[in-house]
């Protein structure tokens, strides 16, 4: 069975700083993996994804991640952080079609404050 | 614009009564997903269905009871069963080609039991 880990359900950071959101994954075949951003009361909006093409993959609003194989790792970084960017983020994997049915497992998330 | 439509955007039940979340999508995309999000415990998966007339049971589907009479629609009873009903509901579709591989999701549904 697949399975998400986000290590940090809170991070806070200083407005221009650093963001980094870590999420591990274990999957027994090469995966999709998603980062989601969701404000409060709304649906899940895309940042990026990786689906076995370049393993740096850039996102919306400055977001990009890396794919690491051998650390089953895909965490999540913005370089200077913004006002606008407080929400939660969600990790995502999948391991496509066919007999896993596109079935989307989710990591428990974690909540990004930006402070002044 | 193509897209997932949940309805309505927050639900209220009374103990004993089924509810039923509705979700429809024009993308005609062929699966289809209903999750459940808790605080701190991110999104469950619930029930899916890949193609009409077929669905399958998620990682908690005690409570719930789903259909796919048409592509489009693929609405989620909340029912009696269901002890702690009170939840926010999303619903997704999945698009797939031989290049393309993504996920769409409705705005949700808020689920309180009054």
């Amino acid at each position: 069975a697949q399975s998400v880990t986000q290590l940090g359900s809170h991070v806070s950071v200083s407005e221009g700083a650093l963001v980094l959101l870590r999420c591990n994954y274990s999957s027994s075949v090469p995966p999709y993996l998603f980062w989601y951003v969701q404000y409060p009361n709304q649906g899940l909006q895309l940042l990026l994804k990786y689906t076995s093409a370049a393993t740096l993959v850039k996102g919306i609003n400055g977001f990009e991640a890396e794919f690491k194989k051998s650390e089953t790792s895909f965490h999540l970084t913005k370089p200077s952080a913004h006002m606008s960017d407080a929400a939660e983020y969600f990790c995502a994997v999948s391991k496509g079609g066919g007999t896993s049915y596109g079935k989307l497992t989710f990591g428990q998330g974690t909540i990004l404050t930006v402070h002044p | 614009d193509g897209g997932i439509t949940q309805s309505p955007k927050y639900l209220f039940r009374k103990e004993g009564q089924n509810v039923t979340l509705s979700c429809e999508q024009n993308l005609n995309h062929d699966a289809m997903y209903w999750y459940r999000q808790d605080p701190g415990q991110g999104l469950r998966l619930i029930y899916y269905s890949q193609i009409v007339n077929d669905f399958q049971k998620g990682d908690i589907a005690e409570g719930y009871s789903v259909s796919r009479e048409k592509k489009e629609s693929f609405p989620l009873t909340v029912t009696s069963a269901q002890k702690n009903p009170t939840a926010f509901y999303l619903c997704a579709s999945l698009f797939m080609d031989g290049v393309n591989y993504g996920y769409t999701f409705g705005s949700g549904t808020r689920l309180t039991v009054v």
